[in-house]
């Protein structure tokens, strides 16, 4: 079985400038995770997906961020414009339905911010 | 205060050795409790789900209190191979949010 996707892997952009984030979960999981993981740092939840709806998005710095999930299956996380202090690593991980506990992560995208 | 709190370590252990290392949280609603482990510069990986009565995965022991309000991981005879960071997963009463601690580092070394 396929894991999750991400795409970069790695990403270096100056301060202001914007960066994108993609991010396929596995096949038939229904809730979508992302989350940011600044280093010595437990994963912070920015947004949920349940489908295509947004479940929790109350840590995501909405002015600054967004994510969409069209279809119900892959999904995109935008930072624009980045400051220096959203430099991390950007997780997305996906459950089944009712396995909120059992996520599978994805590599994950490593943004340096400069 | 932290939603979960874990001692960041780093835990030095022989081989061979045991070790256990405590996670709170502060949310008494709390519902469920799992323990993740993350290689360095590795995803999360699911390593055990807490139940109330505690479980056993090999080596590695886990168990809920309560009434104090923390989880614990024991890992038994260390391998080089359990070198890693441990982090504390605890759901919210309401829908299905994980919160992270931010992780207990763990070097076992020969």
């Amino acid at each position: 079985e396929a894991g999750v996707a991400q795409s970069p892997r790695y990403k270096i952009i100056e301060k202001r400038q914007s960066v994108a984030f993609w991010c396929n979960p596995i096949s038939g999981h229904a809730t979508l995770y992302w989350y940011q993981q600044i280093l010595g740092q437990g994963p912070k939840l920015l947004i949920q997906f349940q489908n295509n709806g947004v479940v929790d998005d109350s840590q995501l710095p909405k002015d600054r961020f967004s994510a969409e999930r069209l279809k119900g299956v892959d999904s995109t996380l935008k930072i624009q414009p980045a400051k220096l202090e959203d430099s991390a690593v950007y997780l997305c991980a996906s459950s089944p339905v009712g396995g909120a506990g059992t996520q599978y992560f994805g590599p994950g995208t490593r943004l340096t911010v400069l | 205060r932290k939603e979960v709190e874990q001692d960041p370590g780093p835990f030095n252990v022989p081989e061979g050795a045991t070790v256990a290392f405590n996670c709170t949280y502060s949310n008494s609603a709390s519902q469920s409790f799992f323990w993740y482990r993350q290689d360095c510069r590795k995803e999360p990986k699911l390593l055990m789900s807490v139940y109330s009565s505690g479980n056993e995965d090999g080596r590695f022991t886990a168990q809920l209190n309560r009434a104090s309000q923390y989880i614990s991981l024991l890992i038994r005879d260390s391998k080089l191979s359990d070198s890693a960071t441990y982090l504390c997963v605890v759901t919210k009463a309401a829908g299905n949010k994980l919160t992270f601690g931010g992780g207990t580092r763990v070097l076992v070394k020969p």
